[in-house]
């Protein structure tokens, strides 16, 4: 059975500073993995996705992440911290034949000034 | 494109009634949707996939006499609570897949409908 799991449900970075959030998935299938962004009492906005093809996933605003097989990670990157970054952000691995989502207990982005 | 609304976003009724959530693909078809709930700081659990024209496939442990679901086209399904109570009370968020994009697995997400029950 398919599984995400974010370590840290919690991370905090200053403006400016490197923004890194974990996810490891767990497959027994080639997996689509996803990340998304919630803001405070709206739906998941998608970020990035990653199917087949090219390892390094570039998204919206600047966030990109690496599918690493071999340590069966996805994590979400982006270079520079914005105030507006602040947010949870969801991992997600596609399961059920591919036609569901299995999301992870996500990771609350602060972004301090 | 690829926009999906939720109606209404907020919605608060007293126990015992029922309360409609429609959720509707505004630029795209969709065969499925999906119906999550979202506990306060926790994740989404699925709650049932809704298929066009057929009965829904709800998830273990979710009762599908108290949320019915009906998707009766290609840009709509309706979650129906139905004898609300207050431990109903929560987040509820659709999502979509694009019929042409068979293949990617993407869900597109509404905006979510706050429930509470009183």
């Amino acid at each position: 059975a398919q599984s995400v799991t974010q370590l840290g449900s919690h991370v905090s970075v200053s403006e400016g500073a490197l923004v890194l959030l974990r996810c490891n998935y767990s497959s027994s299938v080639p997996p689509y993995l996803f990340w998304y962004v919630q803001y405070p009492n709206q739906g998941l906005q998608l970020l990035l996705k990653y199917t087949t093809g090219a390892t390094l996933v570039k998204g919206i605003n600047g966030f990109e992440a690496e599918f690493k097989k071999s340590e069966t990670s996805f994590h979400l990157t982006k270079p520079s911290a914005h105030m507006s970054d602040a947010a949870e952000y969801f991992c997600a691995v596609n399961t059920g034949g591919g036609n569901k989502l299995t999301f992870g207990t996500g990771t609350q982005l602060k972004v301090e000034l | 494109g690829a926009v999906v609304s939720q109606h209404p976003s907020r919605v608060i009724c007293k126990s015992g009634t029922s309360v409609k959530i429609e959720c509707r693909s505004l630029d795209f078809q969709a065969t499925t949707m999906f119906w999550y709930r979202q506990f306060p700081k926790k994740s989404l659990m699925l709650m049932a996939t809704s298929n066009e024209g057929s009965k829904a496939t709800y998830e273990q442990g979710v009762e599908k006499d108290k949320f019915l679901i009906n998707h009766a086209s290609l840009t709509l399904s309706t979650l129906t609570v139905t004898s609300a109570h207050p431990e109903d009370s929560s987040f509820y968020i659709c999502s979509a897949r694009d019929l042409r994009a068979s293949g990617s697995y993407e869900q597109y997400f509404g905006p979510g409908t706050r429930l509470t029950v009183t």
